[in-house]
């Protein structure tokens, strides 16, 4: 009974092409996040959702679009890949934007040839 | 510019040595909160700390949260092979936004 799952779980695909990863929480959480993990494992916010709405979107390339057709999901849509998109994206909720801890998916290993 | 700088990078030790790492900004932050990353997984939530000088522990871990609300560590007593894993700590300035520190990659052997 997986809370954050996304799909799929790994994506090799030649640059140019347009890819989409999925995502969906089933833990009744309002606001929903993508991030980028690099090589170094670092961990950057892409986008973040509340309740359908678009709350941050952090200086990512126009090729990154997010789409939320309801709060339970949050799809990530990327055109024109680069071999600079090859990463771990993952998906996350949270209750609110308060304390709260975020519950992560396991992560779509993406890259690019 | 990292917000949150942790320290060390890398550790390595072995099964029953304890250990502390660190987790630093010139930031204030309202809460921090530390997660731990196993491979191919997401990172798991750990633990929050919100009050400045905060002391939490989980079994054999120990969170602290520094006074003025800009540093954390993170000290593991009698460290077991089960706590190998990358260790991310991460702050909330923005409501809306939770930002990472760098990572510390722990491998406990036996």
């Amino acid at each position: 009974d997986t809370a954050v799952s996304q799909t799929p779980k790994y994506l090799v695909t030649q640059m140019g092409n347009d890819k989409s990863i999925k995502c969906e929480q089933n833990l009744g959480h309002d606001t929903m996040y993508w991030y980028k993990q690099d090589s170094k494992k670092f961990l950057k916010i892409m986008f973040s959702y509340n309740n359908k709405e678009l709350i941050i979107n952090e200086t990512v390339p126009n090729r990154f679009s997010p789409k939320s057709p309801d709060k339970a999901h949050l799809n990530l849509h990327i055109n024109s890949l680069e071999l600079g998109d090859s990463a771990v994206y993952f998906c996350a909720s949270s209750p609110t934007r308060g304390t709260y801890g975020y519950t992560f998916g396991s992560g779509t290993r993406l890259t690019v040839v | 510019t990292q917000l949150l700088e942790q320290s060390p990078q890398f550790l390595s030790i072995q099964e029953g040595e304890n250990l502390t790492v660190y987790c630093n900004s010139s930031s204030v932050f309202s809460s921090l909160q530390w997660y731990r990353q196993e491979p191919g997984e997401g990172p798991v939530l750990l633990v929050t700390v919100v009050t400045g000088g905060e002391v939490k522990k989980l079994k054999r871990l120990t969170f602290q949260f520094g006074d003025a609300r800009k540093d954390s560590s993170l000290h593991i007593t009698a460290a077991q092979p089960g706590d190998t894993g990358l260790y991310l700590c991460a702050g909330r300035r923005d409501p809306s936004k939770l930002t990472f520190g760098t990572g510390t990659r722990l491998q406990v052997t036996l």
